[in-house]
């Protein structure tokens, strides 16, 4: 069973420093996701990682992959106040239908 | 283009009562998926369908069905509402042959069953 663990699960930050969200998960998978939920929201892709060491940039946020160690990184760098959200990572089991198995979010707050 | 849509958008059951939600999308997606969210957790999967007239269960099926008669639909159903089931669902759907895969998701639908 695939198991997938984010950490930190709650992360205050000030604004215009930086951080890191960490996503273990437990089984070999070719693809990892990373989407944004703001409160009452959907979810909302951010990026998408198909490979050992793939590395994604949108503006201040920098998303990696390590398929050996079986761990992504999203990375934030200086911190604004918009960033405020839950962050989840998606891991594919391997299947027919590509199901997703999702961490459980790491809530981010950035004051001001 | 609407994407996916998910109705309704807010219901309240008594316990034992049962309902349907609907999920539809418009991007001609083979694969749609329901999951629930409940708070602090990520989003669990329920069921999920490879294509039209096709379903499967996923991590967390019991005291759910589903029904997908037509491509663009995937209905979730509640037969005897429980409290536990009080949560958030929401439907996505995908390509089964573009990549790279991405699920897209509803606005959800808050299910309050007292």
């Amino acid at each position: 069973e695939l198991k997938v663990e984010q950490n930190p699960l709650f992360l205050s930050m000030q604004e215009g420093k930086n951080y890191t969200i960490y996503c273990n998960y437990s089984t070999t998978s070719d693809r990892l996701y990373w989407y944004r939920q703001d409160p009452g929201k959907s979810l909302e892709s951010l990026f998408v990682l198909l490979s050992n060491g793939a590395v994604k940039q949108e503006g201040r946020l920098m998303a990696s992959l390590d398929t050996k160690a079986r761990l992504s990184t999203l990375h934030i760098t200086a911190a604004v106040h918009d960033l405020s959200a839950t962050y989840f990572c998606a891991v594919v089991v391997s299947g027919s239908a590509r199901q997703l198995t999702f961490g459980s979010g790491t809530q981010l707050t950035v004051l001001p | 283009n609407a994407g996916v849509t998910q109705t309704p958008k807010f219901r309240v059951l008594k316990t034992g009562q049962s309902m349907t939600l609907l999920c539809a999308q418009d991007m001609n997606h083979e694969y749609m998926y329901w999951y629930r969210q409940d708070p602090g957790m990520g989003l669990r999967l329920i069921h999920y369908s490879v294509g039209e007239g096709t379903t499967a269960k996923g991590e967390v099926p019991d005291g759910y069905n589903v029904s997908r008669l037509k491509k663009q639909n995937f209905l979730l159903g509640l037969e005897s509402a429980a409290p536990s089931q009080t949560s958030v669902y929401f439907c996505a759907s995908s390509y089964s042959d573009r990549q790279p895969y991405e699920q897209y998701f509803g606005p959800g639908t808050r299910l309050t069953v007292t």
